[in-house]
C-alpha cells in the first residue's frame, strides 16, 4: 500500500521567516496530495490541495509544489505570522479501487515565534 | 450552519466495554469515514462508506465496527476486542465526485482505563 514520510516533524520558526515541509509518497498510482492544519484539540482543516496534473500550486501565502518523478511534494508558507503555530499533516490519494483513501504522513508540529 | 458534529468530546470507558461514537453531517456528503489519531502519528483509516447502507474496512479496521443507515449518520463503535482503544477518533465526510477533499469533524477523544 501507500507510504508516505513526512519532515521535519518539527519546525520553529521567527515570525516573517519561511517554512517548508516536504512529503514523500511510495505509491506512483497516486494522484491527489492535500495538506492539513491541527490546532489542538480540534479535527484537521483542509488548507490547500494539489492534483497530479498540476506542478504548483498557490493561495495567498501557501503553496504547495509537485514532483511526480521524484515522488514528493512540499508545503511552503511565507510571512509566517503566530497563528500559522499548528501541526501540519500530508497526504496522497490514489485512484482505482483506492479512490477516497488517503494516506497520512506523521505531522510536523510548526512553531512560530513572535 | 453547516458541518460535521462528533459527540462527546471527551469518553472514558472501563475496559471491556463497547463505546459508540457519533458522527452526523448536514453537508448532504455521500462518503463518511473514521479515522484513528495517536500521539506523533499521522491519521489512520479505520472505515469508510461511500454510500448508505455500505461501508468498507480501513487499514486498521480490527477491533471496530460501523452503520451507515443514514446519509447523515456514521456512528463507529469501538469493541472490547481492540487492543488500544485510546486514542483521537475523527470523522469526515466528502461528496460522491470528489471524495478526496474531506472534511473533518472536531474529534472524540476516548479514553479506556
Amino acid at each position: 500500500g501507500e507510504n508516505v514520510e513526512q519532515h521535519p516533524s518539527t519546525l520553529s520558526v521567527q515570525e516573517g521567516d519561511s517554512a517548508v515541509i516536504k512529503c514523500t509518497y511510495s505509491d506512483s498510482a497516486s494522484n491527489y496530495f492535500p495538506w492539513y492544519k491541527q490546532e489542538l484539540g480540534k479535527g484537521p482543516q483542509l488548507i490547500i490541495d494539489i492534483r497530479s496534473n498540476v506542478g504548483e500550486k498557490k493561495d495567498q501565502r501557501i503553496a504547495v509544489t509537485l514532483n511526480k518523478t521524484a515522488k514528493h511534494f512540499s508545503l511552503h508558507i511565507t510571512e509566517t505570522q503566530p497563528e500559522d503555530s499548528a501541526v501540519y499533516f500530508c497526504a496522497a490519494g490514489a485512484g482505482g479501487t483506492s479512490y477516497g483513501k488517503l494516506t497520512f504522513g506523521q505531522g510536523t508540529i510548526l512553531t512560530v515565534h513572535p | 450552519d453547516g458541518g460535521i458534529t462528533q459527540s462527546p468530546k471527551y469518553l472514558f470507558r472501563k475496559e471491556g466495554q463497547n463505546v459508540t461514537l457519533s458522527c452526523e453531517q448536514n453537508l448532504n456528503h455521500d462518503a463518511m469515514y473514521w479515522y484513528r489519531q495517536d500521539p506523533g502519528q499521522g491519521l489512520r483509516l479505520i472505515y469508510y462508506s461511500q454510500i448508505v447502507n455500505d461501508f468498507q474496512k480501513g487499514d486498521i479496521a480490527e477491533g471496530y465496527s460501523v452503520s451507515r443507515e443514514k446519509k447523515e449518520s456514521f456512528p463507529l463503535t469501538v469493541t472490547s476486542a481492540q487492543k488500544n482503544p485510546t486514542a483521537f477518533y475523527l470523522c469526515a465526510s466528502s461528496i460522491a465526485g470528489d471524495q478526496y477533499e474531506q472534511y473533518f469533524g472536531p474529534g472524540t477523544r476516548l479514553t479506556v482505563t
